[in-house]
């Protein structure tokens, strides 16, 4: 099983600010996907393959890395961007998500 | 316009059998590369993958609960059931169900609005 660690585990940042959140995985891969979620809602789809956009999601965000090493970097935070981030791989089954990183308002 | 809705009881009794069913909209089965995954959610923890089914009918199970899971489909209705055995506290949760397009990756593009689940006497 790919383990997927996330850091920080929250972040306090002012809109206007940028955003870095890492994902570590334990396997080396380049499945990766990033999601938001917001208190009361389903997971929202923002990055696949670790660097491609998901349909409607602002250019704001966005992913690199390959290998063991990802970063979903949010850029000019807009209030509704304080949420909570989730990693997940997809390159094989049991697929696993990171433990997930707070992003809050300073 | 792709929707899904998940539906089932919002309390289970510990031993008993949690039977969900996700009713989606805006896909088939019919078209190669369209499967349905279930992931949960314990009260303010992380997302946890537990089972796919394809449209091919391929199923696939998290190794930690597999004995206890079960995924199938109906097409004519458009409906994919998941059963969770011999249920215990711990998996109260929210559940959801999400579509993967197998052609492009498997990532959950689209994401019902959960059902959250509990279990206790």
């Amino acid at each position: 099983e790919i383990v997927l660690t996330q850091s920080p585990g929250t972040l306090s940042l002012s809109p206007g600010e940028t955003a870095t959140l890492s994902c570590r995985a334990s396997q080396t891969n380049n499945y990766l996907a990033w999601y938001q979620q917001k208190p009361g809602q389903a997971p929202r789809l923002l990055i696949y393959g670790a660097s491609r956009r998901a349909s409607g999601i602002p250019d704001r965000f966005s992913g690199s890395g390959s290998g063991t090493d990802f970063t979903l970097t949010i850029s000019r935070l807009e209030p509704e961007d304080f949420a909570v981030y989730y990693c997940q791989q997809y390159a094989r089954t049991p697929y696993t998500f990171g433990q997930g990183t707070k992003l809050e308002i300073k | 316009q792709v929707t899904l809705r998940e539906s089932g009881p919002a309390l289970v009794k510990p031993t008993q059998t949690l039977t969900l069913t996700c009713t989606f909209s805006g896909f088939s089965f019919d078209t190669a590369g369209m499967c349905v995954g279930w992931i949960r959610q314990p009260p303010g923890k992380a997302l946890e993958w537990l089972a796919r089914i394809d449209w091919d009918d391929d199923k696939y199970y998290t190794t930690s609960l597999k004995s206890r899971l079960a995924i199938s489909r109906d097409i004519s209705k458009n409906q994919v059931v998941l059963s969770l055995t011999d249920v215990d506290p711990v998996d109260t949760a929210t559940y959801f169900c999400a579509r993967i397009r197998a052609t492009t990756g498997n990532y959950f593009d689209h994401w019902g609005q959960g059902i959250m689940v509990t279990v206790s006497s």
